[in-house]
């Protein structure tokens, strides 16, 4: 089975400052991971993907993920916050059937200037 | 391309009224996906479609929900009789089983009075 588990439902960091948002998953089959950001009022947005190449994946707006199969772990990290990053963001994971993904119940990342 | 369009944006209903809610997926898309987000439960996957044929139901709530796909280009989640619990707000996706990435629509937001 696979599931998600997103620690931490808000995070409030510093404009500047480092963001980490943590996403723990479980799967049966090597995964394929994703991060996805939702801006108010808007749908979900493709942040990075790990599909089993590179572990470090490199997304958009500066943000990164790294693939740790020891610690079945995927966090989100940015060097340096910035205010239009205030959103939540979605970690999810999919399994045997590429194609369906399973979510993680979502972190609020507020950014204070 | 467009993306994923999805009407209404908003729609409001008194209990028991029908609701449809319409969506046309990226073009070239075998997969289709109908979310609902609360804020008690999160992101929910109801139903998805690929090739246009219900692959997986088993979100669908109850009967009062059906879903379908007359064609690669457009899909219809409608609600019958609709009550004030069904308010949320339900996203489309769609992806190619290529690259596997959702991509999602900018939702409709329900409210039933």
């Amino acid at each position: 089975a696979q599931s998600v588990t997103q620690l931490g439902s808000h995070v409030s960091v510093s404009e500047g400052a480092l963001v980490l948002l943590r996403c723990n998953y479980s799967s049966s089959v090597p995964p394929y991971l994703f991060w996805y950001v939702q801006y108010p009022n808007q749908g979900l947005q493709l942040l990075l993907k790990y599909t089993s190449a590179a572990t470090l994946v490199k997304g958009i707006n500066g943000f990164e993920a790294e693939f740790k199969k020891s610690e079945t772990s995927f966090h989100l990290t940015k060097p340096s916050a910035h205010m239009s990053d205030a959103a939540e963001y979605f970690c999810a994971v999919s399994g045997y059937n590429f194609n369906k993904f399973y979510f993680g119940s979502g972190t609020k990342l507020n950014v204070k200037p | 391309d467009a993306g994923v369009i999805q009407s209404p944006r908003h729609e409001v209903t008194e209990m028991g009224q029908e609701v449809t809610l319409r969506c046309k997926p990226i073009s070239g898309h075998d997969y289709l996906f109908w979310y609902r987000q609360t804020m008690m439960r999160g992101l929910e996957l109801l139903i998805y479609f690929n090739n246009n044929v219900p692959i997986d139901d088993s979100g669908m709530p109850e009967d009062r929900f059906s879903a379908k796909m007359p064609n690669a280009s457009f899909s219809t989640l409608k609600i019958q009789p609709s009550e004030p619990r069904d308010s949320a707000v339900y996203f489309c996706a769609s992806s190619s089983q290529l690259t596997y990435e959702q991509y999602f629509g900018p939702g409709t937001r329900l409210t039933v009075t």
